[in-house]
């Protein structure tokens, strides 16, 4: 079974605050991404990464990076948090294998900027 | 610019009913598409998928069906469950091993 595992599930920070967000999956997979979830937008990408230390920009990555320096390990920054970074972050792994389409989630951090 | 859009956000049934659940999409070189569930505090999980060279996949309840002339797709749960009751996202990808696009979810409630 494939785990995707999140370091908080709830986050309360104040604006300005450098925000660290975790992701450690266990089954050695090549690819890795950061969304985020709000209401009426569905699943956004963040950024993703198909190798360690590569890191590709997603759809809104303004505000954010990334890095990954283990196989295993994703980490999202938010160098500099902000009210409108309120939102449920979810991680994600896929393996390498080209005919591999399925995203295995984590179960969210729920971050709240203040 | 949405790509892939889930234009219904709530959807009801009752149980032992048909649930269907619609998506449509913008971008005509997808080739894969994905239906994932979520529960409420948890991460989505795989629910189907299908090819752009199918036009229907099963698997127990969950049927999805491809119309790539119109570029619709669609979920069917049969019957519907209490735990069925969840948000369902639609996703679709470009090529093999790329992004997912997602669509805005369609909150599920099936009712006894």
């Amino acid at each position: 079974d494939v785990k995707v595992t999140q370091s908080s599930r709830y986050l309360v920070k104040r604006t300005g605050e450098k925000v660290f967000l975790e992701c450690v999956q266990d089954m050695d997979h090549e690819n890795m991404f950061w969304y985020r979830q709000d209401p009426g937008l569905g699943l956004r990408l963040i950024y993703f990464s198909y190798d360690v230390k590569m890191k590709e920009k997603g759809d809104i990555p303004e505000g954010y990076s990334v890095s990954r320096e283990k196989k295993e390990r994703f980490s999202l920054i938010l160098e500099s948090a902000s009210t409108n970074q309120t939102s449920m972050y979810l991680c994600a792994s896929r393996a390498g294998d080209p005919s591999s389409y399925e995203q295995y989630f984590g179960p969210g951090t729920r971050l709240t900027v203040t | 610019d949405q790509q892939v859009k889930q234009n219904s956000p709530s959807l009801s049934v009752q149980e032992g009913r048909i649930s269907i659940l619609n998506c449509d999409y913008t971008n005509s070189m997808f080739d894969y598409f994905l239906w994932y569930k979520k529960y409420p505090a948890e991460g989505p999980t795989f629910l189907i998928s299908i090819s752009s060279i199918k036009d229907k996949n099963e698997d127990g309840r969950f049927t999805v069906f491809l119309n790539k002339s119109a570029k619709h797709l669609s979920l069917h749960i049969v019957p519907s469950q209490p735990g069925d009751s969840a948000v369902y996202f639609c996703a679709a990808s470009e090529d093999q091993g790329g992004k997912l696009i997602f669509g805005q979810g369609t909150e599920l409630s099936v009712k006894p």
